[in-house]
């Protein structure tokens, strides 16, 4: 049973335009969220993240909201720009702690390209 | 600051053959992890360690086993190799368990083949 889900395997986007990656949760206990962005032969990087106490979190161009009730979260990135092509995953985890077995539960992934 | 480096990158194996995926890390970060990510899935932890000593399972640790003798190094072991394990396999650290103050940092990966 997938806790973190992340529906659309890709998205092609403007260079230039918003990009929006959304991510769905089943578990009611995740109270931490990240997005990490991954490039072909490399491991996932730590792009943004956001707790549970608070619905919006920004970061330069990369903004991720969190609607608790809706048990959603989306990645906003704004303007677009071609490095931004990549997979993103979103992961979450329980009581702010990534660490042990509970570890971090990840998204699929989408695999994001920015067209010139 | 080379954070956290995995060797090999590739490798093809036998079925019933075994092998070490060697994980080191220099930025003395205390937790330590295993995920393998199958092709179209997300990453799933294997093993991870909270330091010296110190290993526990995460949620796929059937056909692997870990070892945690110094702070830097982690390696993962598969006994006897399975096409099931097919896979990358990506080892992270992070300097506590606390993701909301530092996240985990991830190798590269290593690409395994069981045939």
């Amino acid at each position: 049973d997938q806790q973190v889900k992340q529906n659309s395997p890709s998205l092609s986007v403007q260079e230039g335009r918003i990009s929006i990656l959304n991510c769905d949760y089943t578990n009611s206990m995740f109270d931490y969220f990240l997005w990490y962005k991954k490039y072909p032969a490399e491991g996932p990087t730590f792009l943004i993240s956001i707790s549970s106490i608070k619905d919006k979190n920004e970061d330069g161009r990369f903004t991720v909201f969190l609607n608790k009730s809706a048990k959603h979260l989306s990645l906003h990135i704004v303007p677009s720009q071609p490095g931004d092509s990549a997979v993103y995953f979103c992961a979450a985890c329980q009581g702010k702690t990534g660490g042990g077995a509970d570890g971090l539960t990840f998204g699929k992934g989408t695999h994001l390209i920015i067209q010139p | 600051n080379a954070g956290v480096t995995q060797t090999p990158k590739f490798r093809i194996l036998k079925i019933g053959q075994s092998m070490t995926l060697q994980c080191t890390q220099d930025m003395n970060h205390n937790y330590m992890y295993w995920y393998r990510q199958d092709p179209g899935m997300g990453l799933k932890l294997i093993y991870y360690s909270v330091g010296a000593g110190i290993t526990d399972k995460g949620e796929v640790p059937n056909g692997y086993n870990v070892s945690r003798s110094t702070t830097e190094d982690f390696p993962l072991r598969l006994e006897l190799a399975a096409p099931s394990q097919t896979s990358v396999y990506f080892c992270a650290s992070s300097y506590s368990g606390q993701v909301s103050n530092q996240p985990q940092h991830f190798g590269d990966g290593t690409r395994l083949s069981i045939l």
